[in-house]
């Protein structure tokens, strides 16, 4: 692995269905971040853990919980998807949580919930 | 609350210079980052500004005065690969980012 990672690449969910996506990321950053991305807003952050252990909410977390059980893994986990969770979510990680740290971002997951 | 404005569009020719702005209102400032965004892709980090200035890293330069709350991405010899979009995020003062809706740059030949 290179990098940050995340998988699946798309879905395709049927409304009330739980789901998990998953991002893994080998570069040993500390901070990590789920952002959902819709046309014509800016990334938006659902939830962040600062280290392991430790998660957060950010800007939009209702209906999406997170877990950080080790540095390297991040899962974003759906419990009954609306169609309001139709974006790409992006996973991200960086150096540090406490600024000036670039963002290194994973290559989405496109989801689409009917 | 928390803004960050930008351009939704803009077009420029291959081989010219196009300036990007973004005017930000945020709680607190940590810092300025420009990203870029091609269709389809992940966004990848261009600059980060903290302290007021110009910050020239090849074709790409990002300026930043913290008092006007104002920052702008300046692209020379613009290159068909150019064509994407361009994003703008402060660190608030809890130092997460909040983004800008991101400024789509069409280069015509």
């Amino acid at each position: 692995i290179a990098g940050i990672t995340q998988a699946p690449t798309s879905q395709i969910l049927a409304a009330g269905r739980r789901m998990t996506l998953r991002c893994t990321q080998d570069m040993r950053h500390n901070a990590m971040y789920w952002y959902r991305q819709d046309l014509g807003l800016g990334l938006r952050l659902i939830h962040y853990s600062n280290t392991a252990g430790t998660t957060g909410k950010g800007e939009v977390p209702d209906g999406y919980s997170v877990s950080r059980a080790n540095t390297d893994d991040f899962p974003l986990t759906l419990a009954s998807a609306v169609p309001s969770q139709t974006s790409v979510y992006f996973c991200a990680s960086s150096d540090s949580g406490s600024g000036g740290g670039e963002q290194f971002f994973g290559p989405g997951t496109r989801l689409t919930v009917l | 609350g928390q803004n960050i404005d930008q351009p939704t569009e803009m077009t420029a020719t291959e081989g010219a210079i196009v300036q990007i702005n973004c005017t930000y209102q945020t709680s607190g400032f940590n810092g300025l980052f420009w990203y870029q965004q091609h269709a389809g892709e992940a966004p990848t980090f261009l600059s980060y500004n903290v302290l007021d200035g110009l910050e020239e890293k090849g074709r790409f330069s990002s300026f930043l005065s913290r008092s006007k709350g104002y920052s702008y991405l300046l692209l020379k010899e613009l290159q068909m690969k150019d064509s994407a979009s361009y994003l703008c995020a402060v660190s608030d003062s809890n130092y997460q980012l909040i983004w800008g809706a991101g400024t789509k740059l069409i280069i015509k030949p």
